[in-house]
């Protein structure tokens, strides 16, 4: 079955070290995003990949890389530099030739800084 | 800004009807989404509308009105399990793919 995949559920961090979370879609789908959503502030968009090998900052992406080396996978690194990482981490992707079916989501990861 | 507007909470009556509205800046719009998110899980996708009027899929039904930027997604027959967070999104123009902007959720509980 095509889908999305996040691992791990749950994750937990020491401050100050980085963290990588993994996504991976076999739904031959171009385009791939990073999601924050923290309780009452909806989901905020870290970073969007349209291309293998290109990626664009979203509106929260200070604290946070990313790479696009294959089309299948988009992981996200939360660095040190990040002020308040504890969040639930969602990663989605999209058809671009496709409008009207929208993001597909993985499960989310829910990262705790300790 | 891109700001998304929707109520925060609603509580309605298993059985009954619930409509939640979302509000949204018209420049540049080029597509709405309403998501389903129980919680502690992921949003799954119920309704896209792109141009005006109504689109309807079993009891959940979704409405559009690009000039006034509003749209409203009904939720008939209300069971227990509608119960959750539906977002709403909008996908504005930017460059060759525009990106979704979420709106902070409406939080439905469904009462016996």
């Amino acid at each position: 079955d095509g889908g999305i995949t996040q691992s791990p559920k749950y994750l937990f961090r020491k401050e100050g070290q980085n963290v990588t979370l993994s996504c991976e879609q076999n739904l031959n789908h171009d385009a791939m995003y990073w999601y924050r959503q923290d309780p009452g502030q909806g989901l905020r968009l870290i970073y969007y990949s349209q291309i293998v090998n290109d990626f664009q900052k979203g509106d929260i992406a200070e604290g946070y890389s990313v790479s696009r080396e294959k089309k299948e996978s988009f992981p996200l690194t939360v660095t040190s530099a990040q002020k308040n990482p504890t969040a639930f981490y969602l990663c989605a992707s999209s058809n671009i030739g496709r409008a009207d079916t929208g993001a597909f989501f993985g499960q989310g990861t829910r990262l705790t800084v300790v | 800004g891109q700001n998304i507007d929707q109520p925060t909470e609603m509580t309605a009556t298993e059985g009954a009807i619930v409509q939640i509205n979302c509000t949204y800046q018209t420049s540049g719009f080029n597509g709405l989404f309403w998501y389903q998110q129980h919680a502690g899980e992921a949003p799954t996708f119920l309704s896209y509308n792109v141009l005006d009027g109504l689109e309807e899929k079993g009891r959940f039904s979704s409405f559009l009105s690009r000039s006034k930027g509003y749209s409203y997604l009904l939720l008939k027959e209300l069971q227990m399990k509608d119960s959750a967070s539906y977002l709403c999104a909008v996908r504005f123009s930017r460059g060759s793919q525009g990106n979704l902007i979420f709106g902070k959720g409406t939080k439905l509980s469904v009462k016996p």
